[in-house]
């Protein structure tokens, strides 16, 4: 089973300073299968990011994805207001088939 | 635009099965590209996925919670179902409806219900 771990836990910026979120994995994972979420309070999860760096349908280019094997990078500039939320990456792995999330990183809006 | 609405009982008790159904509207559960499945978020915590199944029937499950778990589809009805057997109250959470789609990653989600499980 691959480990997703996220930090920092909580990170606080200010309106208009750039956000960096990190996700190790415990194995290599493959770039296709990484993925991002936002998740504001009372909400499900919306996708962000997918393959690791392609943005989904209709998010701002204010967020982008990059990294490859163990270490990927969420990075949120210009930051906004309605930015604050608890951001997940995810991985699937195939063998044995598995969808992992990370614990995720609370961003705070000073 | 696809559309997940999950339905079930908010509260369970200890030992019960907890059953939930999801209903898909602005497309078919039967295509066949996608999975199906659910994702469950205990109270001010992170998220586990659960399971996920084809519409003709296969499945993958958590291997943590695979002795416990049953998904199906209902394709004449729209519907995907979950069925968590023998529940504690580690088990409370809001329940999540998904599609995971190319690559697994999660475009679709439904709005979640929280279920508790007490007596």
């Amino acid at each position: 089973e691959i480990v997703l771990t996220q930090s920092p836990d909580t990170l606080s910026l200010s309106p208009g300073e750039r956000a960096t979120l990190s996700c190790r994995a415990s194995q290599s994972v493959n770039s296709v299968y990484l993925a991002w979420y936002q998740q504001k309070p009372g909400q499900a999860p919306r996708l962000l990011i997918y393959g690791a760096s392609s943005r989904a349908t209709g998010i701002p280019d204010r967020f982008s994805g990059s990294g490859s094997g163990t270490d990927f990078t969420l990075t949120i500039s210009r930051l906004e207001p309605e930015d604050l939320a608890v951001y997940f990456c995810q991985q699937f792995d195939s063998s044995p088939p598995f969808i992992t999330f990370g614990q995720g990183t609370r961003l705070e809006i000073k | 635009q696809l559309h997940l609405q999950e339905s079930g009982p908010g509260l369970v008790k200890p030992s019960e099965t907890l059953s939930l159904t999801c209903s898909v509207s602005g497309g078919s559960i039967s295509t066949s590209q996608y999975y199906w499945g659910w994702v469950r978020q205990p109270p001010g915590q992170g998220l586990e996925w659960i399971g996920h199944t084809f519409y003709s029937g296969t499945t993958r499950y958590n291997p943590s919670l695979k002795s416990r778990v049953t998904i199906s589809v209902d394709s004449s009805k729209n519907q995907f179902s979950l069925n968590l057997r023998s529940v504690t109250a580690a088990d409370t959470a809001v329940y999540f409806c998904a599609r995971p789609g190319s690559a697994y990653r999660i475009d679709y989600w439904g709005q979640g219900i929280l279920v508790t499980v007490a007596s």
